[in-house]
C-alpha cells in the first residue's frame, strides 16, 4: 500500500532534550511538508522541501530544523529552542509542488514535552 | 495574509439530516481549495479537492462549491450518518502553502 507513515505515534521528552519526528512516503511525491496542530486551531506550516536537498521555512519555522537527504525520507527534529513544543505534528506530501496538485496527510504524531 | 475561517466551530444534528459546513477566506487569489476529514487523534483525510477555475465538487454524499470572487467555500454532506462524526477542516492553497481554518466539529446523533 502507497502512503505516508510516521513515527512513533506518541512521543514524551524531557524539556531541553532534542526530539526527531520520522516521516517517510513510498508515493513517489517529489514534495513534502510539516505542519503543526494545536487545540483548536488550523495547521501551521513549519517547514516544506520540493526537492531532495532542498527545504525551506514556513510560517513558524523558529526552533524547527529539517533534512531532505532521500526522495521518501523529511524528518523533523524539534530544538530545545522551541518554546511550546508539545503538539500534534503532521507530514504532507505532493506528487509536485506546484500549486494545482492535492496534499496527502500522514496519521500524525503527538510529541508531548514536560 | 490569508486567513481561513470556519463558522461554526461546532455542530450537532440528528442523523439523516443535512450537513451545511461553511469555509470563509479573504484573500481569493487561491489555486485550489481542499476539504478534509479528521478523526480524533488522527491524520487528515482529503475528502475534496476543487480548482480555482471549477465551481464545484461531489462525490457520493459530498458536495463542495467554491465562490471565489465572494471568498466562500460550503461542504454540502447528504443524508448524515453517525459515521459522519468528525471534525472537517478546508484548506486554500496559495503558491506553495495551504492554509487551515480551525475547522466545524460534527457530531451525528444516532
Amino acid at each position: 500500500d502507497g502512503g505516508i507513515t510516521q513515527s512513533p505515534k506518541y512521543l514524551f521528552r524531557k524539556e531541553g532534550q532534542n526530539v526527531t519526528l520520522s516521516c517517510e512516503q513510498n508515493l513517489n511525491h517529489d514534495a513534502m511538508y510539516w505542519y503543526r496542530q494545536d487545540p483548536g486551531q488550523g495547521l501551521r506550516l513549519i517547514y516544506y522541501s520540493q526537492i531532495v536537498n532542498d527545504f525551506q521555512k514556513g510560517d513558524i519555522a523558529e526552533g524547527y530544523s529539517v533534512s531532505r537527504e532521500k526522495k521518501e525520507s523529511f524528518p523533523l527534529t524539534v530544538t530545545s529552542a522551541q518554546k511550546n513544543p508539545t503538539a500534534f505534528y503532521l507530514c504532507a506530501s505532493s506528487i509536485a509542488p506546484g500549486s494545482s496538485y492535492e496534499q496527502y496527510f500522514g496519521p500524525g504524531t503527538r510529541l508531548t514535552v514536560t | 495574509k490569508q486567513e481561513v475561517t470556519q463558522i461554526p466551530a461546532a455542530l450537532s444534528v440528528p442523523e439523516g439530516e443535512n450537513l451545511v459546513l461553511n469555509c470563509s477566506f479573504t484573500d481569493s487569489a487561491i489555486y485550489n481549495l481542499q476539504w478534509f476529514r479528521q478523526d480524533p487523534g488522527k491524520g487528515l483525510t482529503s475528502l475534496l479537492l476543487i480548482q480555482s477555475s471549477q465551481r464545484e465538487q461531489t462525490s457520493g454524499r459530498l458536495n463542495a462549491s467554491l465562490d471565489k470572487s465572494s471568498g466562500r467555500s460550503t461542504l454540502y454532506i447528504a443524508a448524515s450518518q453517525p459515521g459522519d462524526s468528525a471534525t472537517y477542516l478546508c484548506a486554500v492553497k496559495d503558491d506553495y502553502k495551504l492554509s487551515f481554518g480551525a475547522g466545524t466539529t460534527v457530531t451525528v446523533r444516532a
